[in-house]
């Protein structure tokens, strides 16, 4: 079975740019989030999606972070402009069920590490 | 209170040493338990699920306390490969419950 793949791994940009990060679940989970991990500290959930709708993302800093999953297959997620503080490992992950229960495990990507100049 | 507190460590262990964690969660509602563990610079991946009735799988055992809010990892006779973060997940409680992780705990075992 093939993991989660996400793109790029890493990225610089300087601050008040742009940029956008890309999440191609397990085939077959209909549960995708995007993590945001600061160095030191645990992820922090920034968005769930179940198929294409979305389901939490009451802690996404909506002023300048977007997200989309339209077919509810692979995912964007966007930040526009850059903070210096964005600075951070960006995890996408799935899960089969939205519920996450004893035994559905939420498999994450490599991550894309971002630098924020 | 933070919703999930663990100690961030590090614990800096000899092999073959018994090492604890432990973790406390505010939400009441939440509903499943996990530690995953986090190597460096890579991703976080399921170590195992903790139940009720507290679970063991080889030489990890968890339990939970749900009175308490509590949840605890007991590594047996560590390995040079345990070293890594291990971070507490519960779920957040609703409907569709994400998952909350800890800061994590570094372990360390040396020679």
């Amino acid at each position: 079975e093939a993991g989660v793949a996400q793109s790029p791994r890493y990225k610089i940009i300087e601050k008040r740019q742009s940029v956008a990060f890309w999440c191609n679940p397990i085939s077959g989970h209909a549960t995708l989030y995007w993590y945001q991990q600061i160095l030191g500290q645990g992820p922090k959930l920034l968005i769930q999606f179940q198929n294409n709708g979305v389901v939490d993302d009451s802690q996404l800093p909506k002023d300048r972070f977007s997200a989309e999953r339209l077919k509810g297959v692979d995912s964007t997620l966007k930040i526009q402009p850059a903070k210096l503080e964005d600075s951070a490992v960006y995890l996408c992950a799935s899960s089969r069920r939205g519920l996450p229960s004893l035994n559905t495990e939420a498999f994450f990507g490599q991550g894309t590490r971002l630098t924020v100049v | 209170r933070k919703e999930v507190e663990q100690d961030p460590g590090p614990f800096n262990v000899p092999e073959g040493a018994t090492v604890a964690f432990n973790c406390t969660y505010s939400n009441s509602a939440s509903q499943s338990f996990f530690w995953y563990r986090q190597d460096c610079r890579k991703e976080p991946k399921l170590l195992m699920s903790v139940y009720s009735s507290g679970n063991e799988d080889g030489r990890f055992t968890a339990q939970l306390n749900r009175a308490s809010q509590y949840i605890s990892l007991l590594i047996r006779d560590s390995k040079l490969s345990d070293s890594a973060t291990y971070l507490c997940v519960v779920t957040g409680g609703g409907s569709q419950g994400n998952l909350i992780f800890g800061k994590g705990t570094k372990l360390s075992v040396k020679p």
